[in-house]
Protein backbone atom coordinates (compact mmCIF):
# COMPACT_ATOMS: atom_id res chain seq x y z
CA UNK A 1 0.00 0.00 0.00
CA UNK A 2 0.82 3.72 -0.96
CA UNK A 3 1.80 5.56 2.07
CA UNK A 4 1.43 9.49 3.04
CA UNK A 5 2.57 11.19 -0.10
CA UNK A 6 4.51 14.77 0.04
CA UNK A 7 5.31 17.06 -2.96
CA UNK A 8 7.61 18.67 -3.36
CA UNK A 9 9.84 17.11 -1.77
CA UNK A 10 12.20 20.23 -1.79
CA UNK A 11 11.21 23.80 -2.35
CA UNK A 12 13.36 26.91 -2.50
CA UNK A 13 12.03 30.27 -2.97
CA UNK A 14 12.30 33.56 -2.25
CA UNK A 15 10.85 35.71 0.69
CA UNK A 16 7.68 37.01 -0.34
CA UNK A 17 6.68 34.11 -2.48
CA UNK A 18 3.34 32.20 -1.67
CA UNK A 19 4.32 28.63 -0.76
CA UNK A 20 2.01 25.61 -1.34
CA UNK A 21 2.76 22.14 0.42
CA UNK A 22 0.81 19.02 -0.74
CA UNK A 23 -0.04 15.47 1.05
CA UNK A 24 -1.81 12.49 -0.07
CA UNK A 25 -3.21 10.51 3.36
CA UNK A 26 -3.43 7.02 3.42
CA UNK A 27 -6.56 5.70 1.63
CA UNK A 28 -8.92 5.48 4.32
CA UNK A 29 -7.61 7.17 7.45
CA UNK A 30 -9.86 10.25 8.60
CA UNK A 31 -7.41 12.27 10.61
CA UNK A 32 -4.66 14.33 8.38
CA UNK A 33 -2.13 16.36 10.73
CA UNK A 34 1.09 18.61 9.63
CA UNK A 35 3.55 19.43 11.28
CA UNK A 36 6.93 21.36 11.50
CA UNK A 37 10.44 20.43 12.28
CA UNK A 38 13.50 22.29 13.03
CA UNK A 39 16.52 22.24 15.03
CA UNK A 40 15.83 24.55 17.74
CA UNK A 41 11.89 23.67 17.95
CA UNK A 42 11.41 20.01 17.36
CA UNK A 43 8.81 18.69 16.00
CA UNK A 44 5.64 20.48 16.22
CA UNK A 45 1.41 19.88 15.64
CA UNK A 46 0.48 23.01 13.56
CA UNK A 47 -3.21 21.57 12.42
CA UNK A 48 -5.15 18.51 12.25
CA UNK A 49 -8.29 17.45 10.21
CA UNK A 50 -11.01 14.99 10.74
CA UNK A 51 -13.24 13.45 7.77
CA UNK A 52 -11.97 16.84 6.13
CA UNK A 53 -12.77 19.36 8.71
CA UNK A 54 -10.21 21.30 10.67
CA UNK A 55 -10.13 20.41 14.41
CA UNK A 56 -7.43 22.06 16.08
CA UNK A 57 -5.27 24.51 14.99
CA UNK A 58 -3.95 26.17 17.54
CA UNK A 59 -0.53 24.91 16.71
CA UNK A 60 -0.52 27.63 13.65
CA UNK A 61 2.12 29.76 13.83
CA UNK A 62 0.18 33.02 12.35
CA UNK A 63 -2.23 34.52 9.65
CA UNK A 64 0.29 34.11 6.93
CA UNK A 65 -0.06 29.83 7.53
CA UNK A 66 -3.46 28.66 6.51
CA UNK A 67 -4.42 24.89 5.10
CA UNK A 68 -7.08 23.03 3.34
CA UNK A 69 -8.22 19.67 3.48
CA UNK A 70 -10.55 19.89 0.21
CA UNK A 71 -11.68 15.76 0.03
CA UNK A 72 -10.17 12.62 1.87
CA UNK A 73 -7.26 12.29 -0.74
CA UNK A 74 -5.74 15.75 -0.47
CA UNK A 75 -4.23 18.43 1.73
CA UNK A 76 -2.45 21.73 1.13
CA UNK A 77 -0.41 23.81 3.45
CA UNK A 78 0.44 27.40 2.25
CA UNK A 79 2.40 30.45 3.56
CA UNK A 80 1.78 33.89 2.15
CA UNK A 81 4.17 35.28 1.88
CA UNK A 82 6.89 33.48 3.00
CA UNK A 83 9.51 34.55 5.48
CA UNK A 84 12.92 32.43 5.95
CA UNK A 85 11.77 32.30 9.23
CA UNK A 86 9.43 29.68 7.74
CA UNK A 87 12.60 27.74 6.49
CA UNK A 88 11.98 23.84 7.92
CA UNK A 89 11.02 20.64 7.34
CA UNK A 90 7.29 20.00 6.83
CA UNK A 91 5.60 16.69 7.37
CA UNK A 92 2.34 15.62 6.70
CA UNK A 93 1.00 12.09 8.90
CA UNK A 94 -2.53 10.29 8.85
CA UNK A 95 -4.08 7.75 11.14
CA UNK A 96 -7.41 5.60 10.93
CA UNK A 97 -10.33 6.24 12.75
CA UNK A 98 -8.55 9.12 14.93
CA UNK A 99 -7.83 8.54 19.09
CA UNK A 100 -4.50 9.09 20.10
CA UNK A 101 -4.41 5.19 20.45
CA UNK A 102 -3.87 4.93 16.78
CA UNK A 103 0.09 5.45 15.16
CA UNK A 104 0.56 7.97 13.25
CA UNK A 105 1.95 7.29 9.47
CA UNK A 106 4.29 9.90 8.15
CA UNK A 107 5.05 10.99 4.70
CA UNK A 108 8.68 11.39 3.88
CA UNK A 109 8.71 15.47 4.61
CA UNK A 110 9.04 18.67 2.60
CA UNK A 111 12.42 20.59 3.05
CA UNK A 112 11.33 24.61 2.66
CA UNK A 113 14.18 26.93 2.04
CA UNK A 114 13.18 30.50 2.63
CA UNK A 115 15.85 32.97 0.77
CA UNK B 1 0.38 19.49 32.43
CA UNK B 2 1.46 16.11 30.40
CA UNK B 3 4.98 16.27 28.84
CA UNK B 4 7.73 13.81 27.45
CA UNK B 5 11.28 14.41 28.00
CA UNK B 6 14.17 12.47 26.06
CA UNK B 7 17.47 13.75 28.12
CA UNK B 8 19.52 12.34 26.02
CA UNK B 9 20.07 14.55 22.61
CA UNK B 10 23.06 12.84 21.54
CA UNK B 11 24.18 8.58 21.80
CA UNK B 12 27.01 7.18 20.35
CA UNK B 13 27.28 3.28 20.78
CA UNK B 14 29.40 0.43 18.57
CA UNK B 15 28.56 -1.21 16.56
CA UNK B 16 26.83 -4.41 18.09
CA UNK B 17 26.80 -3.40 21.94
CA UNK B 18 23.90 -2.90 23.39
CA UNK B 19 21.50 0.42 23.65
CA UNK B 20 18.82 2.19 25.79
CA UNK B 21 17.41 5.38 24.94
CA UNK B 22 15.31 7.17 27.94
CA UNK B 23 12.25 9.10 27.46
CA UNK B 24 10.39 9.76 30.78
CA UNK B 25 6.87 11.38 30.91
CA UNK B 26 4.71 13.33 33.31
CA UNK B 27 0.79 12.23 33.35
CA UNK B 28 -1.88 11.63 36.29
CA UNK B 29 -3.10 8.58 34.22
CA UNK B 30 -1.60 5.27 31.70
CA UNK B 31 -0.29 7.49 28.62
CA UNK B 32 -0.65 6.17 25.23
CA UNK B 33 3.27 5.92 24.94
CA UNK B 34 5.24 5.55 20.70
CA UNK B 35 8.54 4.83 19.93
CA UNK B 36 9.52 6.69 15.95
CA UNK B 37 12.15 6.49 14.14
CA UNK B 38 13.78 8.89 11.63
CA UNK B 39 16.05 8.24 9.21
CA UNK B 40 18.01 10.82 7.09
CA UNK B 41 15.95 12.56 4.97
CA UNK B 42 12.88 10.42 6.01
CA UNK B 43 9.72 11.31 7.98
CA UNK B 44 9.11 8.76 11.04
CA UNK B 45 8.41 5.11 11.64
CA UNK B 46 6.29 3.73 14.11
CA UNK B 47 8.82 1.13 16.49
CA UNK B 48 6.50 0.43 18.58
CA UNK B 49 3.75 1.31 20.86
CA UNK B 50 2.23 0.87 24.62
CA UNK B 51 -1.37 1.29 25.49
CA UNK B 52 -1.71 -1.22 28.40
CA UNK B 53 -1.00 -5.06 29.73
CA UNK B 54 2.05 -6.07 29.41
CA UNK B 55 4.63 -3.62 29.93
CA UNK B 56 7.36 -4.82 27.93
CA UNK B 57 6.81 -3.81 24.18
CA UNK B 58 8.26 -5.55 21.57
CA UNK B 59 8.66 -3.96 18.40
CA UNK B 60 10.30 -3.80 14.71
CA UNK B 61 13.97 -4.17 13.73
CA UNK B 62 14.37 -5.69 17.14
CA UNK B 63 13.88 -2.73 19.66
CA UNK B 64 11.62 -3.01 22.42
CA UNK B 65 10.47 -1.31 25.55
CA UNK B 66 10.06 -1.35 29.05
CA UNK B 67 7.09 0.67 30.60
CA UNK B 68 7.76 1.55 34.52
CA UNK B 69 4.99 3.29 35.86
CA UNK B 70 6.89 3.99 38.99
CA UNK B 71 9.75 5.65 37.40
CA UNK B 72 7.53 7.29 34.37
CA UNK B 73 9.84 5.89 31.89
CA UNK B 74 9.41 4.18 28.76
CA UNK B 75 13.14 3.23 27.82
CA UNK B 76 13.92 2.38 24.18
CA UNK B 77 16.19 -1.15 24.31
CA UNK B 78 18.16 -3.35 21.43
CA UNK B 79 20.56 -5.52 22.56
CA UNK B 80 23.19 -5.41 19.73
CA UNK B 81 23.36 -2.87 17.68
CA UNK B 82 23.72 -2.15 13.81
CA UNK B 83 25.40 0.29 11.90
CA UNK B 84 21.87 1.06 10.19
CA UNK B 85 20.58 2.00 13.68
CA UNK B 86 22.24 5.15 13.37
CA UNK B 87 19.42 7.94 13.35
CA UNK B 88 16.86 10.27 15.31
CA UNK B 89 14.57 8.46 18.04
CA UNK B 90 11.64 10.11 19.02
CA UNK B 91 9.31 9.02 22.29
CA UNK B 92 5.62 10.24 21.59
CA UNK B 93 3.03 10.58 24.45
CA UNK B 94 -0.73 10.76 24.03
CA UNK B 95 -2.87 11.52 27.18
CA UNK B 96 -6.28 13.24 26.93
CA UNK B 97 -5.56 16.27 24.79
CA UNK B 98 -7.64 14.71 21.99
CA UNK B 99 -5.90 13.31 18.66
CA UNK B 100 -2.65 14.66 19.53
CA UNK B 101 0.50 13.27 19.85
CA UNK B 102 3.08 15.11 21.65
CA UNK B 103 6.76 14.52 20.90
CA UNK B 104 9.95 14.41 22.84
CA UNK B 105 12.84 16.34 21.46
CA UNK B 106 14.24 13.20 20.07
CA UNK B 107 17.76 11.59 20.61
CA UNK B 108 20.30 11.35 18.23
CA UNK B 109 21.90 7.87 17.57
CA UNK B 110 25.36 7.73 16.29
CA UNK B 111 26.99 4.34 15.74
CA UNK B 112 30.69 3.28 15.48
CA UNK B 113 32.09 0.88 13.98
Amino acid sequence: DAGVIQSPRHEVTEMGQEVTLRCKPISGHDYLFWYRQTMMRGLELLIYFNNNVPIDDSGMPEDRFSAKMPNASFSTLKIQPSEPRDSAVYFCASSSQGGVNQPQHFGDGTRLSIL
Amino acid sequence: AQSVTQPDIHITVSEGASLELRCNYSYGATPYLFWYVQSPGQGLQLLLKYFSGDTLVQGIKGFEAEFKRSQSSFNLRKPSVHWSDAAEYFCAFGGDAGNMLTFGGGTRLMVKP
